[in-house]
């Protein structure tokens, strides 16, 4: 089935220093990928929706310029967060459209990428 | 506004059945949703419902019914690995999927 891989797992990174995470689509072509954050015993919350080739859509409340979205191509989507605090500590997951029942609109999600910001 | 509501969190003993429920209320209708979150892991996809009726796959079955915008999942012969969430999510007239907060489940022995 669809897979898509994401890292780093867990990060620890100082206040003020920037993130890096990564999302691939391992065996199919991902157009579309979707960013989430999840605080602790809450709901998913869509962040941004990242085209490839094509600047990312962002949810009303997400600041753009914070968590930076790059989606190069059809099997890479990144998310950079931009002079991390500690309010920023979050679980990110990432997601694409894939394969399988329900169309091509079953979302297969990355393992998750914890961060944490001291 | 849109809207998916479904219990907190529910308790159920190792061998039995459980259901969760799930109301939403939401511009438009393409699909409901049920993913299974285990602790510090990413969800991962159990059933799919466009129509009316009930689906079943294997221990697990949903049901949907549009015109009470209502869904329940079931669970049979609970096994200890079943405690997580349970996530119901609803994508609306968009094609936009709004999430319910999760219900978690915790099986006793």
């Amino acid at each position: 089935g669809a897979v898509v891989s994401q890292h780093p797992s867990r990060v620890i990174c100082k206040s003020g220093t920037s993130v890096k995470i990564e999302c691939r689509s391992l065996d199919f072509q991902a157009t579309t990928m979707f960013w989430y954050r999840q605080f602790p015993k809450q709901s998913l919350m869509l962040m941004a929706t990242s085209n490839e080739g094509s600047k990312a859509t962002y949810e009303q409340g997400v600041e753009k310029d914070k968590f930076l979205i790059n989606h190069a191509s059809l099997t890479l989507s990144t998310l950079t967060v931009t002079s991390a605090h500690p309010e920023d500590s979050s679980f990110y997951i990432c997601s694409a459209g894939g394969q399988g029942e329900a169309g091509a609109n079953v979302l297969t999600f990355g393992a998750g990428s914890r961060l944490t910001v001291l | 506004g849109q809207n998916i509501d479904q219990p907190t969190e529910m308790t159920a003993t190792e061998g039995a059945i459980v259901q969760i429920n799930c109301t939403y209320q939401t511009s438009g209708f393409n699909g409901l949703f049920w993913y299974q979150q285990h602790a510090g892991e990413a969800p991962t996809f159990l059933s799919y419902n466009v129509l009316d009726g009930l689906e079943e796959k294997g221990r697990f079955s949903s049901f949907l019914s549009r015109s009470k915008g209502y869904s329940y999942l079931l669970l049979k012969e609970l096994q200890m690995k079943d405690s997580a969430s349970y996530l119901c999510a609803v994508r609306d007239g968009h094609y936009q999927l709004i999430w319910g907060a999760g219900t978690k489940l915790i099986i006793k022995p």
